[in-house]
């Protein structure tokens, strides 16, 4: 079966230090992959999401980055965090013409 | 382009009553409706889905959901509340033809009374 892997799930930062957020995905090949973030009150915004290996599409303009060095791993990064990066940031899958994704369990980062 | 619009943020209702999650989408397409749960600190679950065919949906833990093209609605439904449906719930939408982006509601929170 597929499962999904994220961490960590807790993490605090202080503002201008780099981050790296690591998702990975067991059981399955070639997955669409996702980064979506929910800040405090509001609802999940979709960051980036990736069809192939090295393939990264960006769908807002941000402080942060995504990259995908294997087929199975996706990464989301910063080189200096902001205070508005602050949220609870959530990778997930799917697999391509599938209509269903499968979220990790999440990362809550606060950046002080 | 398709998104989706949740009304209310917050809603309460006494254990035992009727939970009604309000959810309207906005589609160019046919539209792949969904909906996820999400405990605290906890990523998505899945609760339900509409892609094709029978157009009242039903999930796990007693929640249904019916898709009304007329109304371009697909309000979340349960009949009797249990203290353990405290949560937060996201109604979203699939495009499906466009690497499978999936465009959330702001969510609803629940609350149940004792």
């Amino acid at each position: 079966s597929q499962t999904i892997h994220q961490w960590p799930a807790t993490l605090v930062q202080p503002v201008g230090s780099p981050l790296s957020l690591e998702c990975t995905v067991e059981g399955t090949s070639n997955p669409n992959l996702y980064w979506y973030r929910q800040a405090a009150g509001r609802g999940l915004q979709l960051l980036f999401y990736s069809v192939g290996i090295g393939q990264i599409s960006s769908e807002v303009p941000q402080n942060l980055s995504a990259s995908r060095p294997q087929d199975r791993q996706f990464i989301l990064s910063s080189k200096k965090l902001l205070l508005s990066d602050s949220g609870f940031y959530l990778c997930a899958w799917s697999v391509p013409g599938r209509n269903v994704a499968f979220f990790g369990q999440g990362t809550r980062l606060t950046v002080v | 382009a398709q998104s989706v619009t949740q009304l209310g943020s917050h809603v309460s209702v006494s254990e035992g009553a009727l939970v009604l999650l309000r959810c309207n989408y906005s589609s160019s397409v046919p539209p792949y409706l969904f909906w996820y749960v999400q405990y605290p600190n906890q990523g998505l679950q899945l609760l339900l889905k509409y892609t094709t065919g029978a157009t009242l949906v039903k999930g796990i833990n007693g929640f249904e959901a019916e898709f009304k093209k007329s109304e371009t609605s697909f309000h979340l439904t349960k009949p009797s509340a249990h203290m353990s449906d405290a949560a937060e719930y996201f109604c979203a939408v699939c495009d499906l033809y466009n690497f499978n982006k999936f465009y959330f509601g702001s969510g609803t929170k629940l609350n149940v009374k004792p």
